[in-house]
């Protein structure tokens, strides 16, 4: 399987719930990000990793917790969710070289509804 | 911080219609700017990427088009078909993430 891949397509749960994202890319990709897209805003960014290192954090909220196990997987786990977390979650991968970042390459996303 | 505005909001054309996107960033200093489409409910597939030193890049029926110094970029989309109805979002490198504009709607009517 090539691209970047999310799963699962489509999630529903609770407020009291936990959860988890998964993201996996067979791009060779060193670098990973977890955007958010609710209707009618720009595409939100939550997390960046670079070679495993979390290297951003925009002010989200701790009910979300990123994790990169190794360059290819990322997560995003999920607790405590509000019915205004609900929004369409996407995985992007990227190769960052010397000469910076290059094009991002997106998943198909995780359609997540808190009820 | 970098602002990047994308008009129109939504566009309908027939099919066969020659038609441009518009993109605007604020801050002029960008690594490079990508264009993507987006159909509904799905994920974002990237349709080209223009390097910081490039003016413009084409593919197939696409092309855009980049100036920095007046920080603006288009997608020119030829002979336009049903298929090509998505929404198309710019994005821009700027420092160490990428912004998004919020996306032009395109309608392809047959």
């Amino acid at each position: 399987e090539t691209g970047v891949t999310q799963t699962p397509r489509h999630l529903v749960m609770g407020m009291t719930n936990k959860k988890s994202l998964k993201c996996e890319q067979h791009l060779g990709h060193n670098a990973m990000y977890w955007y958010k897209q609710s209707a009618k805003k720009p595409l939100e960014l939550m997390f960046v990793y670079n070679f495993k290192e979390q290297t951003e954090n925009n002010s989200v909220p701790s009910r979300f917790s990123p994790e990169c196990p190794n360059s290819s997987h990322l997560f995003l786990h999920l607790h405590t969710l509000q019915p205004e977390d609900s929004a369409l979650y996407l995985c992007a991968s990227s190769q960052v070289g010397d000469r910076g970042y290059r094009g991002y390459t997106f998943g198909s996303g995780t359609r997540l509804t808190v009820v | 911080k970098q602002e990047v505005t994308q008009i129109p909001a939504a566009l309908s054309v027939p099919e066969g219609e020659n038609l441009v996107l518009n993109c605007s960033f604020t801050d002029s200093a960008i690594y490079n700017l990508q264009w993507f489409r987006q159909d509904p409910g799905k994920g974002l597939t990237s349709l080209l990427l223009i390097q910081s030193s490039q003016r413009e890049q084409t593919s197939g029926r696409l092309n855009a088009s980049l100036d920095k110094s007046s920080g603006r970029s288009t997608l020119y989309i030829a002979a336009s078909q049903p298929g090509d109805s998505a929404t198309y979002l710019c994005a821009v490198m700027f420092g160490n993430q990428f912004y998004f504009g919020t996306g032009t709607s395109l309608t392809v009517i047959p």
